[in-house]
């Protein structure tokens, strides 16, 4: 079954600083690879997403991330990290052959120092 | 972008009765919807797919008898909790999507319901 591990359950850096959240997932297709953001009282937010093509994904609010098939790992990045960028991140895969469906990872939480 | 509400955003009710959370995409329709169940510091976990007009599809270990989803407009899909025991106290989250066969297709999730059950 596919699977989906985000290692670092807790993340702190401070305001200005650059942020790497990572995911790994395991599964022998080639994957369907989404991040989202939930801050409290909000639906879960679509960061990017990574289909085909060129391995590195630009998304909203400054976040990139990039597809490492050798690694089978799509790590989310952002240069300079902003306080409201604090919020719980969660990585997530799907496969044609897996009935359209969502798997996520447990989540990151990102707080921010000022 | 597309909005999801969920109503009601939180709810407490006694063991033994019965909890219905509603699930709307604002403005747009929706073909299909999902609901899913995040306990705390864990990830989501698919409950059941809906298609509009069209039973639910249940995951492995969910129990349909309990969870009763019905997705009976382009833009309502309902959740009942049957029967609720503290067990179910969870928060749960439903998405909607306009293509049912399309899993390139973005999600949109509401903002939640937290259910507790005394």
């Amino acid at each position: 079954a596919q699977s989906v591990t985000q290692p670092d359950i807790h993340i702190t850096v401070s305001e200005g600083a650059s942020l790497e959240l990572r995911c790994n997932y395991s599964y022998g297709a080639t994957p369907y690879l989404f991040w989202y953001v939930q801050s409290p009282g909000q639906g879960l937010q679509l960061l990017l997403k990574y289909f085909s093509g060129d391995t590195l994904v630009q998304g909203i609010k400054g976040f990139e991330a990039e597809f490492k098939r050798s690694q089978s790992s799509f790590n989310l990045r952002k240069p300079s990290v902003h306080w409201s960028d604090a919020a719980e991140y969660f990585c997530a895969v799907a496969f044609t052959g897996g009935g359209n469906k969502l798997t996520f990872g447990t989540g990151t939480q990102l707080k921010v120092e000022l | 972008g597309a909005v999801v509400s969920q109503h009601p955003s939180r709810v407490i009710c006694k063991s033994g009765t019965s909890v219905k959370i509603e699930c709307r995409s604002l403005d747009f329709q929706a073909t299909t919807m999902f609901w899913y169940r995040q306990f705390p510091k864990q990830s989501l976990m698919l409950m059941a797919t809906s298609n509009e007009g069209s039973k639910a599809t249940y995951e492995q270990g969910v129990e349909k008898d309990k969870f009763l989803i019905n997705h009976a407009s382009l833009t309502l899909s309902t959740l009942t909790v049957t029967s609720a025991h503290p067990e179910d106290s969870s928060f749960y989250i439903c998405s909607a999507r306009l293509n049912p066969d399309r899993v390139r297709e973005t999600q949109y999730f509401g903002p939640g319901t937290r259910l507790l059950v005394l």
